[in-house]
C-alpha cells in the first residue's frame, strides 16, 4: 500500500493570505492527482502531474511536483472562502487500478 | 456532464442489518470503485471492478462484498452491519488511458447503531 503523507491536517486563514499544503511519499509517484472535496460532495480533480519538477497554474491554484517525484505542493494566492474544503493528493498509475489517496489537509478561509 | 449517483446521502441502520449502497455511473466506464472515509484515515479502498461481474478487493475488503451485474451499477453490501462500519462512504468511476481520472459520487454517510 502507498503511503502517501499530507500536512498541514488543519489549517485556517483569513481572506487574502497565501498558503501551501503537502503531499509526501517514501516511494516515487508515477503521476498525482489533487482534488478537492466541498462539504457534502465527493472530491472533484483539479489537477494531475506527470513530469518531476513540473509546475502547472489554475488560476490562484500552482501544484508543484517534486524533481524526485516523491513530493508535491499546493499554493493557493489570495485565498477566498470559496476554497474551503478538503485537500486530497492521490497517486495511480503504477498501481495498477488503485488509487491511493492521501490523509488530505482540511482549509478553512475565514472572510 | 458525467455522473456517479449514490442512491442515498444519509442512511441510519442498525447493528446485524443487511445494507445495500447503490452506485450508478453513466460514462460507460469499465472501472469502479468504493472507499469510505474517516476523519484522519483519508480515502481507504474496499473493493473495485474492471468490468461487469469481476471484482477485486482494496485494503479494506473485510465486511463488505460487492456486485457488478450490469457495467454502469456497482453495488456496496455491508451483510451484517456494525458500528465500525459507520462511515462516509463514496462511489467513483473511471476514465481510462491518458488524462485518468476518477468521478465520485457525493457520498453516502452511513450510521450503524
Amino acid at each position: 500500500t502507498q503511503l502517501l503523507e499530507q500536512s498541514p491536517q488543519f489549517l485556517s486563514i483569513q481572506e487574502g493570505e497565501n498558503l501551501t499544503v503537502y503531499c509526501n511519499s517514501s516511494s516515487v509517484f508515477s503521476s498525482l492527482q489533487w482534488y478537492r472535496q466541498e462539504p457534502g460532495e465527493g472530491p472533484v480533480l483539479l489537477v494531475t502531474v506527470v513530469t518531476g519538477g513540473e509546475v502547472k497554474k489554475l488560476k490562484r491554484l500552482t501544484f508543484q511536483f517534486g524533481d524526485a517525484r516523491k513530493d508535491s505542493s499546493l499554493h493557493i494566492t489570495a485565498a477566498q472562502p470559496g476554497d474551503t474544503g478538503l485537500y486530497l493528493c492521490a497517486e495511480g498509475g503504477n498501481t495498477g487500478n488503485q488509487f491511493y489517496f492521501g490523509t488530505g489537509t482540511s482549509l478553512t478561509v475565514i472572510p | 456532464d458525467v455522473k456517479v449517483t449514490q442512491s442515498s446521502r444519509y442512511l441510519v441502520k442498525r447493528t446485524g442489518e443487511k445494507v445495500f449502497l447503490e452506485c450508478v455511473q453513466d460514462m460507460d466506464h469499465e472501472n469502479m470503485f468504493w472507499y469510505r472515509q474517516d476523519p484522519g484515515l483519508g480515502l481507504r479502498l474496499i473493493y473495485f471492478s474492471y468490468d461487469v461481474k469481476m471484482k477485486e478487493k482494496g485494503d479494506i475488503p473485510e465486511g463488505y462484498s460487492v456486485s457488478r451485474e450490469k457495467k454502469e451499477r456497482f453495488s456496496l453490501i455491508l451483510e451484517s452491519a456494525s458500528t465500525n462500519q459507520t462511515s462516509m462512504y463514496l462511489c467513483a468511476s473511471r476514465t481510462t488511458g491518458l488524462g485518468e481520472k476518477l468521478f465520485f459520487g457525493s457520498g453516502t454517510q452511513l450510521s450503524v447503531l
